[in-house]
């Protein structure tokens, strides 16, 4: 069961790069997220998605842009990348019925250094 | 603004004890609260949802209670084991969408 797969694992970025973390699950879920969690921080929500075509800004959208074009995929683009996005980016999903009783699903992670 | 405090940020404790992780939070008026786990270098696993309508959840030696009046939540893990070594995160949900997130325990069980 390959549940949620972010990649790449690593990355390093030159301040004004750009560049896309992939996000995929395989659980047909509905509604997917991008998070980014900084040292001793909470997660902070990016972005998020209740279906394929349908997106919305998170509490930190700045910076980043996000498309979701079939079901199973969430990808999360850095325009011109600062030092302030280095942090590690964390893909969710989860099959949501009602606010009461959603679980989310996580992938791996994305470490990100912009230097 | 709901914020989410978790106290103590790292516990260290021998293999075998029982121990508490403690989550509070300033808005009361939330749907569910859960319990993560989140490995180095992995992502979150959740552990335990407590719905607002809910006092307590179990799952094996996890028992997590919620007080939704005094804003507070609870992990207890029964009889610890190494394996256990992870930090725990709990995360309230207040409205569409809005899940906010603590900053973690940090737990050490040693052998």
């Amino acid at each position: 069961n390959a549940g949620v797969t972010q990649t790449p694992k690593f990355r390093i970025l030159k301040i004004g790069q750009s560049m896309t973390l992939q996000c995929t699950q395989d659980m047909n879920h509905n509604y997917m997220y991008w998070y980014r969690q900084d040292p001793g921080m909470g997660l902070k929500l990016i972005y998020y998605s209740v279906g394929a075509g349908i997106t919305d800004k998170g509490e930190v959208p700045n910076g980043y842009n996000v498309s979701r074009s079939t079901t199973e995929d969430f990808p999360l683009r850095l325009e011109l990348a600062a030092p302030s996005q280095t942090s590690v980016y964390f893909c969710a999903s989860s099959y949501f019925r009602d606010s009461t009783n959603e679980k989310l699903f996580f992938g791996s992670g994305t470490q990100l250094s912009v230097l | 603004k709901q914020e989410v405090t978790q106290i103590p940020a790292a516990l260290s404790v021998p293999e075998g004890e029982n121990l508490v992780l403690n989550c509070s939070f300033t808005d009361s008026a939330i749907y569910n609260l859960q319990w993560f786990r989140q490995d180095p270098g992995k992502g979150l696993t959740s552990l335990l949802l407590i719905q607002s309508s809910q006092r307590e959840q179990t799952s094996g030696r996890l028992n997590a209670s919620l007080d939704k009046s005094s804003g507070r939540s609870t992990l207890y893990i029964a009889a610890s084991q190494p394996g256990d070594s992870a930090t725990y995160l709990c995360a309230v949900r207040k409205g569409f969408q809005k899940l906010v997130f603590g900053t973690g325990t940090r737990l050490l069980v040693s052998p």
